[in-house]
């Protein structure tokens, strides 16, 4: 069971631009939904979260929307850096903190 | 800043071969996983360790697999007789009581079996 479905699978934006992946959920028991970056080599690490009681969360330059009622969240990345060039997984849990992750999106700003 | 640390950073065994991996997770955590990640896929949970036992496992963790807190500070998983399948990337977890959703991963240990 796919408990959480990310896109775009890649994505390719200049520098300056803004980049932005999509996640949909189908567990309405999820209450904390993280955004994690990855870069080649290393773990994932938290970049970002957010719970269902608030429809946006800012941190710099990520901002997370989240749609509750479409079972929705997306990662919005302005002013894109090459520095920024990762993958990005969304992820979910519940009660049970066991986190299900998305497939995940490669990011590569060009300069 | 305090990190989750795992080793080897890579590892390479026949099948049929034991492996164990290794992690340090950060030192006021309480609760540990495991998770892997197959070359191009989705991060996928194993297990979760807490009190010194397994809180929930996933399907992928059969019999073939065991998790273990010999001391204070390592948490380790072993795979008891590999297979082609269990190449993957391992990484290791771990959150403190006060933000227990909040996971700190390790750098992983990337499993080949040959």
């Amino acid at each position: 069971q796919q408990q959480v479905k990310q896109s775009p699978q890649s994505l390719i934006v200049q520098k300056g631009g803004i980049s932005i992946i999509n996640c949909a959920y189908e567990n309405t028991a999820f209450d904390y939904f993280p955004w994690y970056q990855q870069f080649p080599g290393k773990g994932p690490a938290l970049l970002i979260a957010i719970r269902p009681d608030v429809s946006e969360k800012k941190e710099g330059r990520f901002t997370i929307s989240f749609n509750k009622s479409a079972k929705q969240f997306s990662l919005h990345i302005m002013d894109s850096q090459p520095g920024d060039s990762a993958t990005y997984f969304c992820a979910a849990s519940g009660d049970d903190y066991k986190l299900s992750f998305g497939a995940g999106t490669t990011v590569t700003v060009r300069a | 800043e305090p990190e989750v640390t795992q080793t080897p950073s890579h590892q390479v065994t026949q099948m049929g071969q034991e492996v164990i991996l290794r992690c340090v997770p950060i030192s006021n955590h309480l609760y540990f996983y495991w998770y892997r990640q197959i070359l191009g896929q989705k991060v996928e949970f194993l297990v979760s360790f807490y009190n010194n036992e397994i809180s929930e496992k996933s399907e992928i963790f059969d019999d073939q697999f065991s998790v273990e807190r010999p001391d204070g500070s390592n948490f380790t998983l072993k795979i008891r007789s590999t297979k082609l399948e269990d190449s993957a990337m391992y990484f290791c977890a771990s959150t403190g009581g006060g933000q227990r959703q909040k996971l700190f991963f390790g750098s992983g240990t990337q499993l080949s079996v040959l």
